[in-house]
Parts: structure tokens; C-alpha cells; sequence
């Protein structure tokens, strides 16, 4: 059974880019969470999706957007990127009617 | 809002000792969930043990268990017989039972955790 997978591993961009990181959840799982992880700080929650809609919306700039396919795959889209956006961004996919959050080993995304 | 806070950046034991980590949190809701994650190197997030605020009996998992402490809304971690692999940034967070609350997830700012052999 795959656990959580994230792509790209690694991804270096310029200020002002656009980026697009994906999530596939876990067998059996229907709800994505998308967190940020600043380097030396814990996890910070951006959004999560749940029937391909968000369900609720952390502190961050409409810059941070999403979107969840049928398959329950999922992505987080970053336009105009700045240098603060650089961090490791976590995925977390687990099941509405309850249980844990399992984590993906994030994207490394590094803003030049 | 709930807040989680962990006042010690760095701790570290020696082999097969015991080590606790510290973790606070506030909140004005009386059923929650509090977890402790294990970040190694490789950098995935790893559940190490949960604890309902509803339960009374401290949660155990192996040579991981936990004080809760309602009243003082104290949430340390206790690891026994330490070893190498338990090496790793350790983070204490809470979860609201709500269903409108999406089931986030609110971290401290974590414990880093050495391993003297």
C-alpha cells in the first residue's frame, strides 16, 4: 500500500514564477491537507480539500490556491513567488469520517 | 484561537536513558486531540502517539508515552530506553474535534532531540 506521495522532491524557482506541487493521498483516503514548513519551524496550515472543494483556509495570501481531482489527487499552486515562500511543503491526506493525518516527504521548494 | 507552545529548542540523552519533551497548549474547547510527530532527517512526518482530551488515561505506544495534564494543558512526551533512531525533530500538536475546523492541525515549534551513544 503507498503512503503519501509528493512531487517534485526538490525545486529551485526566481521571484515572480508560478509553481505547481502535486499530492497523492493515501489508499483510502479522501481529504488532502497542505501545509508549509519554514526551515527551524513547525508546520503551518495553508488549506484543505475535501470532494474536490476547500474546506477551510489557513492564514496565507490567495498567491496559495488549490485544487483536488476526483481521484483525490491533489495540488498547490503559488503564483508570483517570493523569497519568504521558500520552505518544505507538506501534504497530509486522511479520511473524513476520521483517523489520522498521514504525511508525504514534501517538496523542498528554494526561491532565488 | 489555539496556540501550542514547546519552550525547549534542543534536548539531548544518552543511550537507553530516558528523555522528556515539553508541550503546552491553549484553548478554550473542552475535547480535542493532542499528537506528538517525529521529523527524522529524510524529513516525513511520522505520527508517534495520540491522546484524546475525553481520555483520562495517558496514551502508550512501546517505549512512548505521554502526561496530559488537562487542568494545566500539559502534553509532555516520555521516551524510554532512548536509542539512536529515536534521533529526530519531535512536535507536539492539536486537533479540534470540530468538523468545521477541517481537522488541522496546529504544531509548536518542535523539539530538536540528539542521541549521545
Amino acid at each position: 500500500d503507498a503512503g503519501v506521495t509528493q512531487s517534485p522532491t526538490h525545486l529551485i524557482k526566481t521571484r515572480g514564477q508560478q509553481v505547481t506541487l502535486r499530492c497523492s493521498p493515501k489508499s483510502g483516503h479522501d481529504t488532502v491537507s497542505w501545509y508549509q514548513q519554514a526551515l527551524g519551524q513547525g508546520p503551518q496550515f495553508i488549506f484543505q480539500y475535501y470532494e474536490e472543494e476547500e474546506r477551510q483556509r489557513g492564514n496565507f495570501p490567495d498567491r496559495f490556491s488549490g485544487h483536488q481531482f476526483p481521484n483525490y489527487s491533489s495540488e498547490l499552486n503559488v503564483n508570483a513567488l517570493l523569497l519568504g515562500d521558500s520552505a518544505l511543503y507538506l501534504c497530509a491526506s486522511s479520511s473524513v469520517s476520521g483517523g489520522e493525518q498521514f504525511f508525504g516527504p514534501g517538496t523542498r521548494l528554494t526561491v532565488l | 484561537a489555539q496556540t501550542v507552545t514547546q519552550s525547549q529548542p534542543e534536548m539531548s540523552v544518552q543511550e537507553a536513558e530516558t528523555v522528556t519533551l515539553s508541550c503546552t497548549y491553549d484553548t478554550s474547547e473542552s475535547d480535542y486531540y493532542l499528537f506528538w510527530y517525529k521529523q527524522p532527517p529524510s524529513r516525513q512526518m511520522i505520527l508517534v502517539i495520540r491522546q484524546e482530551a475525553y481520555k483520562q488515561q495517558n496514551a502508550t505506544e512501546n517505549r512512548f508515552s505521554v502526561n496530559f495534564q488537562k487542568a494545566a494543558k500539559s502534553f509532555s512526551l516520555k521516551i524510554s530506553d532512548s536509542q539512536l533512531g529515536d534521533a529526530a525533530m519531535y512536535f507536539c500538536a492539536y486537533r479540534s474535534p470540530d468538523y468545521n475546523q477541517g481537522g488541522k492541525l496546529i504544531f509548536g515549534q518542535g523539539t530538536e532531540l540528539s542521541v549521545k551513544p
